[in-house]
């Protein structure tokens, strides 16, 4: 079964420094990915996907995240956090040969960007 | 612009009521799934249907029913028999390709008066 890990429920940064999100999954297929960004009460945007064409995959707004078979991990990151990056992070798998596109998520990361 | 419509935004039960949350999508997409939000458990899965008049239970599909009448529309109820309603719920909708990711609506805060 899919399952994925968010290491850290909360992330505070100072603007202009590294975004570092840790995302660990598992999964006994080669998975898809999906890194996804909620503003308060609102839905999920979608920043960026792995599906098996490029291990490094660049997202929206300066965003990337590189897939690490051997670590199976999925990290996010960004080199310069701005204030508009506080959010809530999400990373998701989907179990490519089973039932489709049913996503596990994680329990999300909350990142404060501090002036 | 294509996208998801929830609605409405924000949503009061009174005790012993159902109440129907609206999942309306101009995408074309056929799959369709239901979540809800609780602070720091990420999303769970409610039910998902991935074609016309076919529906699947998730995780946490208790108290809870959906019909799937029309590709675009995918209405939940949160009956009385969910004893803890309050949550942020949120729709979504994918081409039905395990690759392709999912688009959400914005959501809707349901509160127990």
């Amino acid at each position: 079964a899919q399952s994925v890990t968010q290491l850290g429920s909360h992330v505070s940064v100072s603007e202009g420094a590294l975004v570092l999100l840790r995302c660990n999954y598992s999964s006994s297929v080669p998975p898809y990915l999906f890194w996804y960004v909620q503003y308060p009460n609102q839905g999920l945007q979608l920043l960026l996907k792995y599906t098996s064409a490029a291990t490094l995959v660049k997202g929206i707004n300066g965003f990337e995240a590189e897939f690490k078979k051997s670590e199976t991990s999925f990290h996010l990151t960004k080199p310069s956090a701005h204030m508009s990056d506080a959010a809530e992070y999400f990373c998701a798998v989907s179990d490519r040969w089973g039932s489709q596109g049913n996503l596990i998520f994680g329990k999300g990361t909350k990142l404060s960007v501090k002036p | 612009d294509g996208g998801i419509t929830q609605s409405p935004k924000y949503l009061f039960r009174k005790e012993g009521q159902n109440v129907t949350l609206s999942c309306e999508q101009n995408l074309n997409h056929d799959a369709m799934y239901w979540y809800r939000q609780d602070p720091g458990q990420g999303l769970r899965l409610i039910y998902y249907s991935q074609i016309v008049n076919d529906f699947q239970k998730g995780d946490i599909a208790e108290g809870y029913s959906v019909s799937r009448e029309k590709k675009e529309s995918f209405p939940l109820t949160v009956t009385s028999a969910q004893k803890n309603p309050t949550a942020f719920y949120l729709c979504a909708s994918e081409a039905g390709q395990g690759n392709q990711p999912q688009h959400f609506g914005d959501g809707t805060r349901l509160s127990i008066l």
